[in-house]
């Protein structure tokens, strides 16, 4: 079973406004990453938290992570429709930091 | 870019071949992936590879198997190509494993008939 699940599993929004997703996980972690695919395409880094962080920021991104509740979460703020895409996190595992595990993703949509 | 490409990127083979895709890197990293994206599933993980002849079995393996004889190139295998192995693969490397960004190919769309 995956590691990770993303909620919401889509989410639309206006220009403007802030997209919020959450990412829960199983086992406990050293490192979560989040990633962004525009369709049809592979995959992109957007950020890593380590295990030690309880938040970070990149441009327009805030990652929080809160390994008591095992979850993590990305704001995105001043949405754009640029950046419509789906967002995935993923994670390694304590005793096993080779494995990229990904959760099931959510799809933003954000409309003009 | 980082330096990965997959191949071929699109396929159609029939149920009961073998197929092979590959993946090649340029960056010398030393760990590489192999997923599948499904509908519904997100990216599942095959099999990665943390060094030369150096692999690990994923979430899914059952039905493939992989190779890596040179730090560049991983070649993921479906032994016996059957209809649920019809999906988007894609190929990821990394300097450091999870600890460590990585960089993701373009995919390779197999259609098993």
């Amino acid at each position: 079973s995956q590691q990770g699940e993303e909620d919401p599993q889509a989410l639309s929004i206006q220009e403007g406004e802030n997209a919020t997703m959450n990412c829960s996980y199983k086992t406990s972690i050293n490192n979560l990453q989040w990633y962004r695919q525009n369709s049809g395409r592979g995959l992109v880094h957007l950020i890593l938290i380590r295990s030690n962080e309880r938040e970070k920021h990149s441009g327009r991104l805030r990652v929080t992570l809160d390994t008591s509740k095992k979850s993590s979460s990305l704001l995105i703020t001043a949405s754009r429709a640029a950046d419509t895409a789906s967002y995935f996190c993923a994670t390694d595992a304590i005793g096993n930091t080779d494995k990229l595990i990904f959760g099931t993703g959510t799809r933003l949509q954000v409309f003009p | 870019d980082a330096g990965i490409t997959q191949s071929p990127r699109h396929k159609v083979t029939e149920t009961g071949t073998p197929v092979t895709l590959r993946c090649h890197q340029t960056e010398n990293h030393r760990y590489m992936y192999w997923y599948r994206q499904d509908p519904g599933h997100g990216l599942r993980l095959i099999h990665y590879s943390y060094g030369v002849k150096d692999t690990d079995k994923g979430e899914v393996s059952d039905g493939y198997s992989v190779s890596r004889s040179k730090t560049e190139d991983f070649l993921l295998t479906l032994e016996s190509a059957t209809s649920s192995q019809t999906s988007v693969y894609f190929c990821a490397i990394s300097a450091d494993g999870g600890r460590a960004e990585a960089f993701f190919g373009q995919g390779t769309r197999l259609t098993v008939v």
